[in-house]
């Protein structure tokens, strides 16, 4: 099982920061087969970016994602008050098919 | 408008079953792969069941901890996904989220449903 793991476990910045969140596995992922998600309270998850680099449909440029191997990241280039959450990595494997990294709390300084 | 809708949560007593329903609509729900996705309360996303479209085979997988004791399931004349659970424990207290995939990600999830396992 290809484990995710998520730092920091909370990362407090004010809005106009530039925040950078980080996912790392514990084998080798398919960059085509890594993705975030942002949850906010209350909500179901969303999906951002998926194959490591593509923003779904609708998700403003200011988020963006790179890496490959057993390093991802996700960067938010100038928070907005709306920026704050919870997000989350997920990768697909063999077996299991798929995992979460733990999550990184997105708060307001 | 794509539409997930979950329903059939509640309060189940240790080792009692529950089924769970998700009615898809706003996007060609038979050609798509559908999994289950769990939330228990205050924690992260943990993967539960996955079943494949029929044209892909119709397949199934799951999770260690469900295996042998969760089933999912899919009725496409009804756009409907299904999880039958049975001898639940009270670490399957958890907010059960329907989601539809697209390559291998999660990409539309409904407002979940809320299963409690206590006595």
């Amino acid at each position: 099982e290809i484990v995710l793991t998520q730092s920091p476990g909370t990362l407090s910045l004010s809005p106009g920061e530039r925040a950078t969140l980080s996912c790392r596995a514990s084998q080798s992922v398919s960059s085509g087969y890594l993705a975030w998600y942002q949850q906010k309270p209350g909500q179901a998850p969303r999906l951002l970016i998926s194959g490591a680099s593509s923003r779904t449909t609708g998700i403003p440029d200011r988020f963006s994602g790179s890496g490959s191997g057993t390093d991802f990241t996700l960067t938010i280039s100038r928070l907005e008050p709306e920026d704050f959450a919870v997000y989350y990595c997920q990768q697909y494997g063999s077996s299991p098919p798929y995992t979460f990294g733990q999550g990184t709390k997105l708060e307001i300084k | 408008e794509v539409q997930v809708v979950e329903s059939g949560g509640g309060l189940v007593k240790p080792g009692g079953s529950l089924r769970l329903s998700c009615a898809a609509s706003g996007f060609t729900f038979t050609e798509t792969w559908m999994s289950w996705v769990r939330q228990a309360p205050g924690k992260g996303l943990e993967w539960v069941a996955r079943i494949k479209s029929k044209t892909d085979g119709g397949t199934t997988d799951y999770a260690v901890p469900v295996k042998g004791r969760f089933t999912i399931s899919r009725d496409d004349s009804k756009n409907t996904l299904y999880l039958q659970m049975s001898s639940l424990k009270t670490e399957d207290t958890a907010m059960y989220f329907c989601t539809a995939e697209n390559w291998y990600t999660f990409y539309y999830w409904g407002q979940g449903a809320l299963v409690t396992v206590s006595s």
